[in-house]
Parts: structure tokens; C-alpha cells; sequence
């Protein structure tokens, strides 16, 4: 059963502390999305990947955060420093080949920063 | 940046009502999905309609589309408890092939909450 991956399911850390979230995305799917999910600002695209090149990251605020993709198989996204407005869920999702029709999304990532 | 505006914001009807959730959006489009998120879980896709088409059906769901207004609705005929949930549009905007399908961005709604009361 293909799925999305993501880790941790829950952190929670101190302001100032560094953040990794792991995305997994599904075997062979070459387009990988993070978004960020908050009651105020609902679903935020952070920033998208095809082939594992950054397409989109103008919704990232880059003075903290930073998302990459090693390798084919692992999107990453940092924040450091974690601020206490960066609580949120973090999703993940990924997408087949050139052309989709749909994405897969993750279970997310809840991080609270106190 | 939102692309989609959705209405209403909750909605909550009877066991075996129709609920209809509207979308709209500002930019041109190649395709508008339609994701449900039950509470504490990742979005999973339910249909998607594209530039060309003005309806499409899937099971007790109905979608329709309107380029020219730049909306779209979602409506759930004779629904059930276990449709309770958010439902957000999601539109694609960036480039497609020959066959219709995305190459996209994609960027969501602020969702309606659907509460279905047995």
C-alpha cells in the first residue's frame, strides 16, 4: 500500500532549537509539495520539487526555513530558528510523473514550538 | 497566497441532506481538485474536473465548473455521518500537456467544515 511518509508525527521543541520534518513520498513520484497548515491561514504552499529540483518556494519564509530533497526518495524541511508562531501541522505530498491528476499527502507533521 | 475562497465556511445538515460547497478562484486554471480531510489526518483527493469540463459525477458527489465566473461547487447528494469532514478546492495553475493534466502548483482553499448530524 504506496503511501506518504512522514516524521516525526509530533515534535515539540524550544524556541531557537532547530527543526528537521522527513518526507517519504511515494516510490517513483517525482513531484513532492510541503505545506503548512494553521486554523488563521489554512493550507499554505511552502514550496514544491520535480525531480527533485526546487520549482516554487515563495511561500517559504527563507530567513528561517529551507527544504531540499537529497535524494529521490527524502524531502526535508528545516526551520531553525523554531519561533513559536511556526506551530502548525506540516504536510507532505507527492505527485506522479510530469502530468497528475492527484496528489498524496502525508499524515503531517504537528510541531509546537514553546 | 490563497487561490481559492471557499463558501461556506461550515456547513451542517441532517443525515440524508445534499451538501453543496462553493470555490472560487483568481487565476486561470488548468484543472480544480476537490481534497477531504477528516480531523487530525493528510488531505485525500476526491475528484478532479478540468478547464475544459463544466461536470463531472463520482459516486454521490457532483462537481461543477465555471471558468467564466471562476467557480466551482461541490455537492454531496444524500449524505452521511461518516462524511463529516473539511473539504477544500485546490486549483492547478502552472502549465498542463495535450491530455489535460498537470504539471501544477497546487494551491489550496480555506475549506468548509461539513458537519453531517445522524
Amino acid at each position: 500500500d504506496a503511501r506518504v511518509t512522514q516524521t516525526p508525527r509530533d515534535k515539540v521543541t524550544e524556541m531557537g532549537q532547530e527543526v528537521t520534518m522527513r518526507c517519504q513520498p511515494i516510490l517513483g513520484h517525482n513531484t513532492v509539495f510541503w505545506y503548512r497548515q494553521t486554523m488563521m491561514q489554512g493550507l499554505e504552499l511552502l514550496a514544491y520539487f520535480r525531480n527533485r529540483a526546487p520549482l516554487d518556494d515563495s511561500g517559504m519564509p527563507k530567513d528561517r526555513f529551507s527544504a531540499e530533497m537529497p535524494d529521490a526518495t527524502l524531502a526535508t524541511l528545516k526551520i531553525q530558528p523554531s519561533e513559536p508562531r511556526d506551530s502548525a501541522v506540516y504536510f507532505c505530498a507527492s505527485a506522479p510523473g510530469t502530468g497528475y491528476t492527484e496528489a498524496f499527502f502525508g499524515q503531517g507533521t504537528r510541531l509546537t514550538v514553546v | 497566497s490563497q487561490q481559492g475562497e471557499e463558501d461556506p465556511q461550515a456547513l451542517s445538515i441532517q443525515e440524508g441532506e445534499n451538501a453543496t460547497m462553493n470555490c472560487s478562484y483568481k487565476t486561470s486554471i488548468n484543472n480544480l481538485q476537490w481534497y477531504r480531510q477528516n480531523s487530525g489526518r493528510g488531505l485525500v483527493h476526491l475528484i478532479l474536473i478540468r478547464s475544459n469540463e463544466r461536470e463531472k459525477h463520482s459516486g454521490r458527489l457532483r462537481v461543477t465548473l465555471d471558468t467564466s465566473k471562476k467557480s466551482s461547487s461541490l455537492l454531496i447528494t444524500a449524505s452521511r455521518a461518516a462524511d463529516t469532514a473539511s473539504y477544500f478546492c485546490a486549483t492547478d495553475d502552472h502549465g498542463f500537456n495535450a491530455g489535460g493534466t498537470s504539471y501544477g502548483k497546487l494551491t489550496f482553499g480555506q475549506g468548509t467544515i461539513l458537519t453531517v448530524h445522524p
